[in-house]
């Protein structure tokens, strides 16, 4: 059973482009946590949030927590070869204890 | 150092073998865990350490074997494994939450292992 859903779980877009990957569940976060990982490497964290509603900016890239702090979503603003990668959301619901998303997978061409 | 170690980086073993993974951390992070990565697939918890001392097993099958002999390194012993263990093991460390710090994991560049 997945705790966490992620749509889309393909992107491929052209350079330049907008896009937005969502994090769901039926469940409440304590907080929450955006990764990208390359191939042949360890997921490498983006950011955590943990207010609802929350909202933080790292550079192109928007994170916000929704309300009920049980989805999230990740925007990225004109986006570059270099954003290609896997993103994965990763939710706290116990003490330590974190649950990952399915992952979307994104390709930005040139 | 904001770095989490793997040890081997690679590693081919056999269903009769006995092996170990090894991780370090020297960021003074106080939880530890293992993580289980299937191609395309995202991380799956296998074994979480809160101070030294093991806090969640996710029903781990026994010929994994975790050990935590100080609170700078984490080991997963492996014996008798089958070919569908096969995959990236990645380690990764946070602050403790009785810290009370807003926690977040650094991960190790993982193992690749492969099981024949």
């Amino acid at each position: 059973t997945q705790l966490l859903e992620q749509s889309p779980q393909f992107l491929s877009i052209q350079e330049g482009e907008n896009l937005t990957v969502y994090c769901n569940s039926s469940s409440v976060f304590s907080s929450l946590q955006w990764y990208r990982q390359e191939p042949g490497e360890g997921p490498v964290l983006l950011v955590t949030v943990v207010t609802g509603g929350e909202v933080k900016k790292l550079k192109r890239l928007t994170f916000q927590f929704g309300d009920a702090r049980k989805d999230s979503s990740l925007h990225i603003t004109a986006a570059q070869p270099g954003d290609t990668g896997l993103y994965l959301c990763a939710g706290e619901y116990n003490f330590n204890k974190f649950y990952f998303g399915s992952g979307t997978k994104l390709n930005v061409k040139p | 150092d904001t770095e989490v170690t793997q040890t081997p980086k690679h590693l081919v073993m056999g269903m009769t073998n006995k092996k170990s993974l090894k991780c370090e951390q020297h960021m003074g992070h106080r939880a530890m865990y293992w993580y289980k990565q299937k191609a395309k697939k995202p991380p799956e918890l296998m074994f979480v350490y809160s101070y030294e001392k093991l806090s969640i097993n996710e029903s781990v099958p026994s010929r994994f074997s975790p050990e935590c002999p100080n609170s700078s390194l984490l080991n997963l012993h492996l014996h008798a494994l089958q070919p569908e263990d096969s995959a990236l093991y990645l380690c990764a460390s946070s602050q403790d939450r009785g810290q009370g710090a807003l926690i977040g994991y650094t991960f190790g560049s993982g193992t690749r292992l492969t099981v024949v």
